[in-house]
């Protein structure tokens, strides 16, 4: 089981540029998230999708996008970089639904951008 | 506002114990999960406490008191690949989860 799987694991970006950060797992999760890790921070929610076709603004979501097509795939579109989102990018994805008592985030080993 | 409030750093000695100490203003709760972090690594889940009470796992255990807000990390035995971040995280009323900066635990010989 490869579990979450993320790409790239580093970019550098110019102000202005456009990227796409890719998510897929396998393990039939029907929850995917977006989150970015600042240094002293706590990890901020950017999106998160419950299922295909289905996706929602967490708390942070102003400069990017999403798109959930599939249960596995979850990518996340940066248009027009700035520096404030040099940060480190993780993705995880939860399987939620009756019998479950909690959800267990598995991350994906995330990806280190930075913007200049 | 929400709120998760943990230690920056703590440093602890091979063999010992430590406490890592979480506190929480959110609104409503739904549970509260502890994960570890190595540095550059992802996180990856440790324990979930809902109830009041100790959860014990191995070396690790978690205790919870919701009338108090307040949780705490408990790791036996250090190990020097203990060094990590610990993560504490809360689920609010909307099933949200809130998180914490992070405890950096630094382990000596």
């Amino acid at each position: 089981n490869a579990g979450v799987t993320q790409t790239p694991k580093f970019r550098i970006l110019k102000i202005g540029q456009s990227m796409t950060l890719q998510c897929t797992q396998d393990m039939n999760h029907n929850y995917m998230y977006w989150y970015r890790q600042d240094p002293g921070m706590g990890l901020k929610l950017i999106y998160y999708s419950v299922g295909a076709g289905i996706t929602d603004k967490g708390e942070v979501p102003n400069g990017y996008n999403v798109s959930r097509s599939t249960t596995e795939d979850f990518p996340l579109r940066l248009e027009l970089a700035a520096p404030s989102q040099t940060s480190v990018y993780f993705c995880a994805s939860s399987y939620e639904g009756q019998g479950t008592r909690y959800e267990k985030l598995f991350f994906g080993s995330g990806t280190q951008l930075s913007v200049l | 506002g929400q709120n998760i409030d943990q230690p920056t750093e703590m440093t602890a000695t091979e063999g010992a114990i430590v406490q890592i100490n979480c506190t929480y203003q959110t609104s409503g709760f739904n549970g509260l999960f502890w994960y570890q972090q190595h540095a550059g690594e992802a996180p990856t889940f440790l324990s979930y406490n809902v109830l009041d009470g100790l959860e014990e796992k191995g070396r690790f255990s978690s205790l919870l008191s919701r009338s108090k807000g307040y949780s705490y990390l408990l790791l036996k035995e250090l190990q020097m690949k203990d060094s990590a971040s610990y993560l504490c995280a809360v689920r609010d009323s909307n099933y949200q989860l809130i998180w914490g900066a992070g405890t950096k635990l630094i382990i000596k010989p």
